[in-house]
């Protein structure tokens, strides 16, 4: 069955960058869009954008551009989100998705001085 | 961006009655909708897509209807597992948005 496997939990102080990994199985990994959604805590779902893991192209929320990058591994079967020059109101938990359909188990990120 | 407007915020049901859930687009968006349903703790998880396929394995109680702007989820029969908070997604176009969520709690 279709997994997506998340890394744990960061804390970070305001001003630095996380990297959140995403390790796919169960499906053919180059033939989806892995999508990043997060959730701030007790608010509703933001979608951040996309990586298309089969030619790596990526498409960003304009509200969140510049600030986060997503690459991905093929050979790995992962897909990678980093958001640099973290902020209080970037604490939420982060997802990955397939296309839709399949969600990660969410990493919170917290950040705090 | 497609803004996707949720009602009611909160929805007081019994177990064993009917919800009917409400979702509208700011603008056309086909039938490319999909609904979530999100336990606490929990990441969310399909219900149904294209606004009326059921997901595999999500129940035959969950239905999807609607076009264009409207759309609806309807629960025929509230199971004690089915209180949580629902969300409508668009896919038609960029950015992907949701609306705010509406929770079913228990009467």
């Amino acid at each position: 069955q279709v997994q997506l496997v998340q890394s744990g939990a960061e804390v970070k102080k305001p001003g630095a960058s996380v990297k959140i990994s995403c390790k796919a199985s169960g499906y053919t990994f180059t033939t989806y869009k892995i999508h990043w959604v997060r959730q701030a805590p007790g608010q509703g779902l933001e979608w951040m954008g996309w990586i298309d893991a089969g030619d790596g192209n990526t498409k960003y929320s304009q509200k969140l551009q510049g600030r986060v990058t997503f690459t991905n591994d093929t050979t790995a079967r992962a897909a990678y989100m980093e958001l640099s020059s973290l902020r209080s109101e970037d604490t939420a938990v982060y997802y990955c998705v397939r296309d839709e359909s399949d969600w990660g188990q969410g990493t919170l990120v917290t950040v705090s001085s | 961006e497609i803004v996707m407007t949720q009602s009611p915020a909160t929805l007081s049901v019994s177990p064993g009655e009917r919800a009917t859930l409400s979702c509208r687009a700011s603008q056309s968006v086909s039938n490319n909708l999909v609904w979530y349903q999100q336990k606490p703790g929990q990441a969310p998880r399909l219900l149904i897509y294209g606004a009326s396929t059921r997901a595999t394995g999500s129940p035959a109680r969950f239905s999807g209807s609607g076009s264009g702007t409207e759309f609806t989820l309807t629960i025929s029969s509230l199971q004690s597992e089915d209180f949580a908070v629902y969300y409508c997604q668009q896919y038609n176009d960029w950015p992907r948005t949701f609306g705010q969520g509406t929770k079913v709690e228990i009467k």
